[in-house]
């Protein structure tokens, strides 16, 4: 199974600043053939399913505003919250769709300052 | 918009069968362009995959290593809905269960529509 870790486990952040979580794979989830990396990034909020925020580890859903950003390749990926607000404070989980079985990271859960 | 439905009980008694229904709205079971997964969620385990079932031209299921002697995902065309069926249960399969969909064009990709989620506790 390819293991996903995240960190921090948990990220302090004041409004307006930045927040930068990663995500590491254990094994490359790149796919050479179309050159695309199969990472999604989602939110939770307490009673909520996740919410799909980027796939293909750059692209932003609809609706999600532009302050969510992917980056990364190969193994290693980074979600940022360039100016963080309030609606924001959640856990962040990454997830592999490289191959079954589908896996998530751990977890990061981001609060206010 | 697609919009799923669980249903199934909260309190399962160790040894016995969890038994979870996820209907589908806005969407068929049968689509060439979708999978249906189950997905739980527990402190312990965190958000983990439990399985998939799709149609492309026959049904296809996938199911994770750790509970592949157990579970069963099937779906049902009549009601356009797709169930779990999780055997011989015990205390650490307590969890938050969630249906979800995985859009595929081509490639099927995230977990982009989900259940409300049934916390389903096993207990005596």
């Amino acid at each position: 199974d390819i293991v996903m870790t995240q960190s921090p486990d948990s990220l302090t952040v004041s409004l307006g600043e930045r927040a930068t979580i990663n995500c590491k794979s254990s094994q490359s989830i790149l796919y050479s053939a179309n050159k695309k990396n199969y990472l999604t990034w989602y939110q939770q909020k307490p009673g909520q399913p996740p919410k799909v925020l980027i796939d293909w580890a750059s692209t932003r859903e609809s609706g999600v505003p532009d302050r969510f950003s992917g980056s990364g390749s190969g193994t290693d990926f980074t979600l940022t919250i360039s100016s963080l607000q309030a609606e924001d404070v959640a856990i962040y989980y990454c997830q592999q769709f490289y191959v079954v079985p589908f896996t998530f990271g751990g977890g990061t859960k981001v609060e206010i300052k | 918009q697609v919009q799923l439905e669980q249903s199934g009980p909260g309190l399962v008694k160790p040894s016995q069968t969890l038994s979870l229904t996820c209907a589908i709205s806005g969407d068929n079971v049968s689509s060439y362009s979708a999978a249906w997964n189950w997905i739980r969620q527990s402190p312990s385990r965190g958000l983990e995959w439990l399985g998939r079932t799709f149609y492309r031209s026959k049904w296809y299921n996938d199911y994770a290593v750790s509970v592949k002697s157990r579970i069963t995902i099937n779906p049902d065309t009549s009601k356009n809905h797709f169930s779990l069926q999780l055997t011989s249960v015990t205390p650490d399969d307590t969890a938050v269960y969630y249906c979800a969909r995985t859009p595929c064009g081509g490639d099927c990709y995230s977990f982009e529509n989900w259940g409300q989620g049934t916390p389903v506790t096993v207990s005596s």
